[in-house]
């Protein structure tokens, strides 16, 4: 059990458009969803929090207006990058916690902007 | 501010060595040290340590927790190839954020 699902896997998309990446959580509900960033060769950096129903929290630096985060549901939470750049490829990566401390990790989008 | 530091950054061992893997950390309502296994996706889960001086262990895995040290060391004995992996540490706070350590990269040679 505890599966999440991230999509797309891979995405390359134009400079100035806007890409929506989901996370669901398969076989169980979660109560918060996290979304992650990760460079190449570097550790994770949490983005946000987000549970179901109510905005999410944004870690410092992050901007909430760029990264826009919805948690329609207890099994899905969607990123949306919007008006992406260059600097904004990344390895994205989502986790769902069922409140009991244990996050599980998607397997991660891969984002490239051109 | 919170942080999480492992030491050492990238590690080369041969089939059969056994390592120890170091992380130490400053975190304001620090609640459980989470250790994951990334390889090429994402990371999965290894433990979670919430109380000190608890050993746990998962076949040649094992890890503990120094809650007055403030660090944990994840222990590799009879390392093999498919250990191979960059090995993060994170910090759990009472709001179930996790900050990740950089990571140390294995490279088990055959």
């Amino acid at each position: 059990g505890a599966v999440v699902s991230q999509h797309p896997s891979r995405v390359i998309c134009k400079s100035g458009t806007s890409v929506k990446i989901e996370c669901r959580s398969l076989d169980f509900q979660a109560t918060t969803m996290f979304w992650y960033r990760q460079f190449p060769k570097k550790s994770l950096m949490l983005m946000a929090t987000s549970n179901e129903g109510s905005k999410a929290t944004y870690e410092q630096g992050v901007e909430k207006d760029k990264f826009l985060i919805n948690h329609a549901s207890l099994t899905l939470s969607t990123l949306t990058v919007t008006s992406a750049h260059p600097e904004d490829s990344s390895f994205y990566i989502c986790s769902a916690s069922r409140g009991l401390a244990e996050q599980y990790f998607g397997p991660g989008t891969r984002l490239t902007v051109t | 501010e919170d942080k999480v530091v492992q030491s050492p950054l990238s590690l080369v061992v041969h089939e059969g060595d056994t390592v120890t893997l170091n992380c130490s950390y400053e975190v304001t309502n620090f609640r459980s040290l989470l250790w994951y296994k990334q390889e090429k996706k994402a990371p999965t889960f290894l433990f979670m340590l919430t109380s000190s001086g608890i050993e746990k262990k998962s076949g040649r895995l094992s890890s503990i927790l120094d809650k007055k040290e403030l660090f944990s060391i994840l222990n590799i004995t009879a390392t093999q190839t498919g250990d191979s992996a960059i090995y993060l540490c994170a910090s759990m706070d009472s709001s179930y954020k996790l900050i990740f350590g950089s990571g140390t990269r294995l490279l088990v040679r055959p």
